[in-house]
């Protein structure tokens, strides 16, 4: 069992709809949890990054973290063509002192108008 | 912030040669990380880079293979030796802020293909 899952698509919806990504993990040990963004032949930015549990809302984006689940999720409400890109989870969390994150595989979001 | 400045882009190379991959931040960074990246696969950490000691290098990734060289906090360099087909991917330069690594900055990444 790989330490992130997070299935890869692809995910199609149409202009305006709710979209939800969502990632599972097997460390109990992650505290951090990330989302970056991937546009094709560019390097990941990051869009929001949670510490533990909780929600964290930054204008259309929405993270969710359950850690009793080992579950994560990104929700982006009115999807804009823009949106279409790979979105990538990534955890970390001590490990004899370092925080490398690990990462999930990707899932390729197109949002089409 | 950090923006970073990665070079080639990209670069089509024939088997058995090698490719030096460049990175420079625009300040002073403690730790950098090289990460490759293949086709419907996550991103795989080859190694960090310190400045002032040697990689530390993940399993899987040799220093033979996969030498690094980080002679300042803003620069360093990774490079792809004696390359086969198996080497064509995407390789990333990416630099953390905060003691916890919680936000990454990567470099636009290099794509190399091997023939």
């Amino acid at each position: 069992q790989k330490e992130v899952e997070q299935d890869p698509g692809p995910l199609s919806v149409p202009e305006g709809a709710i979209v939800s990504l969502n990632c599972t993990y097997s460390n109990s040990a992650f505290q951090y949890f990330m989302w970056y963004r991937q546009y094709s032949r560019k390097g990941p930015e990051l869009l929001m990054y949670t510490y533990s549990s909780g929600n964290k809302e930054d204008g259309r984006f929405t993270a969710q973290v359950d850690k009793s689940s080992k579950y994560i999720s990104l929700f982006i409400r009115d999807s804009q063509p823009s949106d279409s890109a790979t979105y990538l989870c990534a955890m970390s969390g001590a490990s004899g002192g370092s925080y490398i994150p690990t990462f999930g595989r990707g899932t390729s979001l197109i949002v089409h108008p | 912030s950090a923006v970073i400045s990665q070079k080639p882009s990209r670069d089509i190379c024939q088997r058995g040669t090698s490719l030096t991959i460049q990175c420079q931040v625009d300040s002073q960074v403690t730790m950098m990380f090289w990460y490759r990246q293949q086709p419907g696969q996550s991103l795989t950490l080859i190694a960090t880079a310190n400045q002032g000691s040697e990689a530390t290098y993940e399993s899987g990734f040799v220093i033979d293979k996969f030498p690094i060289s980080r002679p300042n906090l803003t620069f360093s360099t990774l490079t792809v030796s004696n390359m086969s087909p198996e080497d064509s991917s995407i390789y990333l330069c990416s630099v953390a802020t905060g003691s916890t690594n919680e936000k990454l900055f990567f470099g636009s990444g290099t794509q190399l293909s091997v023939l």
